[in-house]
């Protein structure tokens, strides 16, 4: 079964900081890896996703297959990156591939 | 239209009503979902359509019904409901076959359960 591990359930950092937010994931098969942001009374919406190598705001997040992890980092934080951070594994290719799981979410705040 | 809009934004039942939520996209995309938030907690998947045919139940009780008459149309049909299914239930969609995994979420209907 696939399992998605965010070991911090809160992260407090000051502007200017770098911040990483840790993922860990569990699956046998080619996973698919994403970060999810959700800003205060906003929807959820997609920050990122490993396959295009992208960078959105700042944030940056790499595969790293060996380590099974897929941590989102930036190198200076923004009183605008406070949200709650989700991420999220889906199966890659074949039928199943609309199932999305997430993990239980960083929240993350940057103090001024 | 780039939204996936979800009636009502809240909503207050009795444990012997009937109601239903109502989502909708105008994307073109074939895959809509619902998922259930409870407080604080990350999105729960319930049901996934594809092409207009639930392709994945993920052991929801009967008394949600899901329901996609048209590619653009979701609605979740509520009965006999208990109060531990107050949540934010979230629909969501994405353009079936290509980006996996990139969903669309709509804002949310909030559901109470008295």
């Amino acid at each position: 079964a696939q399992r998605v591990t965010q070991p911090e359930k809160l992260l407090s950092v000051f502007k200017g900081a770098p911040v990483e937010l840790k993922c860990n994931y569990s699956y046998s098969g080619s996973p698919e890896l994403f970060w999810y942001v959700q800003y205060s009374r906003q929807r959820l919406q997609l920050l990122l996703r490993h396959i295009s190598r992208e960078s959105i705001k700042g944030f940056t997040a790499d595969l790293n297959k060996g380590e099974t992890s897929f941590h989102l980092k930036k190198p200076f934080a923004q009183e605008e990156d406070s949200a709650m951070y989700y991420c999220a594994l889906s199966q890659g290719g074949g039928g199943s591939n609309y199932k999305l799981t997430f993990g239980k979410g960083t929240l993350l705040t940057v103090n001024p | 239209d780039t939204e996936v809009t979800q009636t009502p934004k809240h909503l207050v039942m009795g444990m012997t009503n009937k109601k239903s939520l109502k989502c909708e996209q105008h994307m073109g995309h074939r895959a809509m979902y619902w998922y259930k938030q409870k407080a604080k907690k990350p999105p729960e998947l319930m049901f996934v359509y594809s092409y207009e045919k639930l392709s994945i139940n993920e052991s929801v009780p009967s008394r949600f019904s899901p329901e996609c008459p048209n590619s653009s149309l979701l609605n979740l049909h509520l009965h006999a409901l208990q109060p531990e299914d107050s949540a934010l239930y979230l629909c969501a969609s994405s353009p079936a076959g290509q980006f996996p995994g990139e969903l669309f979420f709509g804002e949310g209907s909030r559901l109470t359960v008295l």
